[in-house]
């Protein structure tokens, strides 16, 4: 079973700071996304990456593959109240069917 | 909203029963997958359907299971209910089920007393 380890698992920090969650396993994945999650809502997609070593910007997020494709960081400049959320990242494992392994994510509060 | 209906919203009932638990995907997506999400486990992949056909099975147990009508809609049924089964259960769909896009519903809160 591949695993996905999210850290950290919580983050309290104030409205204007920078952080960066980080998602780490031993299996190598075809790609990897990154989620936002709401009280009582479904995860939304925020993005996929799929090459070693890329990385994806999404306004004041900045998302990276590592180069083997086994790990993952998602930082936010300037966290905002409205950041606040779940954030989960899921892995494909390469061929096959779509199996996607979810992290047990990180719970961000932006206090204002 | 993402286009992806579930209902119930909230289900509540005991132990040893059974639920059926809807979805309806985003309009011509083709795609449903269900998921379980809980407190100690995170967010967990059951099975996935395209087209009607089962594509791949996650950690779904043996008293769980799904099917996809032709409509595309899709039930997930939960049998011999256990205290350990109350979680969120969201449905997804994407287009073709390969890794593109899912468009998560809003989930149904199961709670089994």
């Amino acid at each position: 079973t591949q695993l996905l380890e999210q850290s950290p698992q919580f983050l309290s920090i104030q409205e204007g700071e920078n952080l960066t969650v980080y998602c780490n396993s031993s299996s190598v994945f075809s790609s990897l996304q990154w989620y936002r999650q709401e009280p009582g809502e479904g995860p939304v997609l925020l993005v996929t990456v799929v090459t070693g070593g890329e990385v994806k910007k999404l306004k004041r997020l900045t998302f990276q593959f590592g180069d083997a494709r086994k790990d993952s960081s998602l930082h936010i400049t300037a966290a905002q109240t409205g950041d606040t959320g779940l954030y989960l990242c899921a892995g494909a494992s390469p061929g096959g069917s779509y199996i996607p392994t979810f992290g047990r994510g990180t719970s961000l509060i932006v206090h204002p | 909203d993402s286009g992806v209906t579930q209902t119930p919203k909230h289900l509540i009932t005991a132990t040893g029963q059974r639920v059926t638990l809807r979805c309806s995907p985003r309009s011509g997506d083709l795609s449903v997958y269900w998921y379980q999400q809980s407190l100690d486990q995170g967010l967990q992949f059951l099975i996935h359907y395209y087209n009607g056909e089962e594509r791949a099975k996650g950690n779904i147990l043996e008293r769980f299971s799904a099917q996809q009508f032709p409509d595309l809609h899709s039930e997930l049924n939960l049998s011999s209910l256990e205290l350990g089964d109350s979680a969120l259960y969201f449905c997804a769909s994407s287009v073709v089920g390969r890794g593109d896009t899912q468009y998560f519903g809003p989930g149904t809160r199961l709670t089994v007393l």
